[in-house]
């Protein structure tokens, strides 16, 4: 069982679709992030839950819509998202917010915006 | 502003030794992380440094320098697995937020 899981890996949709990623950490972490990676681009954090509390927005529109259920579970609502949206979209976790904590991350989910 | 910088791609050859360099210049320093991902993979942990020096684990090496905002991992006996992306990030202190580098593609050749 990895540390992390994502799904699904792989998702394409339409721009007036609506659909959603899920994240699930199995390390008993209490700190749950959000990133965007596009091709030859830094990694963007969009958003981070701390203790099921979200703690950072960045600026991400309000076409992503996270969701913390519990401290295991992050989900990301996508709709009416935009072809510039295509992009792999990972999940990390950490013991705890900051203090030099290692970030583990799942195998994130590939989005493709038609 | 914030910034780091890591070259884009790097060739070596299996066996050698290859040296990948990060500048940052960031309002806060609590450390600078590096990652390692492989095409299509999650990113895995690699080092973390927050007092200048170089810290050692096997083939890997991460030295830095807070003085001049610079970082380098080392990668020893390159092996053909080596072949991945290398991800360079600072933490701020003031919101413990990571601030990525773009990554470096290193490429190993027999």
């Amino acid at each position: 069982e990895t540390g992390v899981t994502q799904t699904p890996r792989h998702l394409v949709m339409g721009m007036t679709n609506k659909k959603s990623l899920k994240c699930e950490q199995h390390l008993g972490h209490n700190a749950m992030y959000w990133y965007k990676q596009s091709a030859k681009k830094p990694l963007e954090l969009m958003f981070v839950y701390n203790f099921k509390e979200q703690t950072e927005n960045n600026s991400v529109p309000s076409r992503f819509s996270p969701e913390c259920p519990n401290s295991s579970h992050l989900f990301l609502h996508l709709h009416t998202l935009q072809p510039e949206d295509s992009a792999l979209y990972l999940c990390a976790s950490s013991q705890k917010l900051g203090g030099g904590g290692e970030l583990f991350f799942g195998e994130g989910s590939r989005l493709t915006v038609l | 502003g914030q910034n780091i910088d890591q070259p884009t791609e790097m060739t070596a050859t299996e066996g050698a030794i290859v040296q990948i360099n990060c500048t940052y210049q960031t309002s806060g320093f609590n450390g600078l992380f590096w990652y390692q991902q492989h095409a299509g993979e999650a990113p895995t942990f690699l080092s973390y440094n927050v007092l200048d020096g170089l810290e050692e684990k096997g083939r890997f090496s991460s030295f830095l320098s807070r003085s001049k905002g610079y970082s380098y991992l080392l990668l020893k006996e390159l092996q053909m697995k080596d072949s991945a992306s290398y991800l360079c990030a600072v933490m701020e202190d003031s919101n413990y937020q990571l601030i990525w580098g773009a990554g470096t593609k290193l490429i190993i050749k027999p």
